[in-house]
Parts: structure tokens; C-alpha cells; sequence
């Protein structure tokens, strides 16, 4: 069946300029998660929805992030007057658990890699 | 201090040799632990969830010690498309926090 997919792939973006990435999760899946990858790092967790409920933004570095998952399936992660250290990949994963206790197993898509000049 | 510790390495093996990566934690609250495995330029994929009575999944071992906040991973028989880096996972409330991964090579 369809994975999680993400869009665009690749971006890149002058500082200062506004950006929105998608994540299409799996059919079904409660849970959806906003990582941050920098080069050499492991994913860096951004904040995290239960349905289209945004339950943990604890990982937004600043102001300039923001998410959204209006109808529980589909989110989008915005990020406001772009700077060049916000250049990363950015994961989307999803996991079916419904409890909210347990996330269980999550399934990434394959990122967006966005470069800010 | 980071919620994960990981030895970045890297790892050079040659093909056949056992392999064993280490992760220590620092919030004893902490629920379920996972390893994940990532390609180059490759979205991470889970390898195995990791459970405190240690569970095996073919050539792969995984070991949890909660008393030592301490996860391993033991590879037998290294093959040489387990070339990758292995990231450890530990879930804390809603939260994954993920280890800044192990580089392993498995060299013909």
C-alpha cells in the first residue's frame, strides 16, 4: 500500500522567504510527527499531532514554525521568513496507535530537503 | 545532557564479523525503545522495537537494561548491505528522541 509521502522533495528558498511542506501519512494513521534532520544528526523531534489535534509543539525551535493537520489527515509545516540554519531535512512520520499513550511504530516518508540561501 | 547517547563511530567490519552497538538513555520514565536503520539520503526505517526480556530477529539481537538506561544492538554474521547508519529510538510521552546514529561499513 502507499507509504507516507512528502512534498516537495527539494526546495530551496532565499533567507527571509516563506516555505510549506506537506506530509501525506498512511490512510488511517492517528499519529503524525514533524522531525528535523540536520546533516550528520539524528532526526530532532518537532512536534507531534493526535489526529488534528496538535498535541506537543515542545520541538518548534521558534515562532517562525508553525503546524497544521486541520482534518486529521494531511499536515503541512510552515516555516515563516526562512535563515539559513533552518536547512535541513524535514521527515514526516506516521503510526497508527490510537491510544496516545504508546505511538508504537512509526513510518517515515522520505523528507524534504529544503536549503535556504 | 541528550535524552540519547550514541557512539557515532564509525564502524568498518569486514563481511561476516559480529558487530555490536551501544546507546545509553537519560530519562528512566522512558516507555518503548526502538532501533531504526538509515540509508544514505534515505528516510530512517525501523529495524526492531527493543524489549526488556531482549528479543532476536534473525542475525540482529537487540538488549534493553532499564536499571543502566543502556539499549545494544548485536549484528552476527555482518552482510554487506547492512551497510548503514543505526539510529537508537527511545519514546518518552509523545515524544521520540532519536541518538545521532552509529555509521556501520561492512567491507568485502
Amino acid at each position: 500500500g502507499a507509504g507516507v509521502s512528502q512534498s516537495p522533495r527539494y526546495k530551496v528558498a532565499k533567507r527571509g522567504q516563506d516555505v510549506a511542506l506537506r506530509c501525506d501519512p498512511i490512510s488511517g494513521h492517528v499519529s503524525l510527527f514533524w522531525y528535523q534532520q540536520a546533516l550528520g544528526q539524528g532526526p530532532e523531534f518537532l512536534t507531534y499531532f493526535q489526529n488534528e489535534a496538535q498535541l506537543d509543539k515542545s520541538g518548534l525551535p521558534s515562532d517562525r514554525f508553525f503546524a497544521e493537520r486541520p482534518e486529521g489527515s494531511v499536515s503541512t509545516l510552515k516555516i515563516q521568513r526562512t535563515q539559513q540554519e533552518d536547512s535541513a531535512v524535514y521527515l514526516c512520520a506516521s503510526s497508527l496507535d490510537r491510544s496516545g499513550r504508546n505511538p508504537g511504530t512509526q513510518y517515515f516518508g522520505p523528507g524534504t530537503r529544503l536549503t535556504v540561501l | 545532557r541528550k535524552e540519547v547517547e550514541q557512539d557515532p563511530g564509525p564502524f568498518n567490519v569486514p563481511e561476516g564479523a559480529t558487530v555490536a552497538f551501544n546507546c545509553t538513555y537519560s530519562n528512566s520514565a522512558s516507555q518503548s525503545f526502538f532501533w531504526y536503520r538509515q540509508d544514505c539520503r534515505k528516510e530512517p526505517k525501523l529495524l526492531m522495537s527493543v524489549y526488556s526480556s531482549g528479543n532476536e530477529d534473525g542475525r540482529f539481537t537487540a538488549q534493553l537494561n532499564r536499571a543502566s538506561q543502556y539499549i545494544s544492538l548485536l549484528i552476527r554474521d555482518s552482510k554487506l548491505s547492512d551497510s548503514a547508519t543505526y539510529l537508537c529510538v527511545v519514546n518518552t510521552g509523545n515524544q521520540f528522541y532519536f541518538g545521532t546514529g552509529t555509521s556501520l561499513t561492512v567491507i568485502p
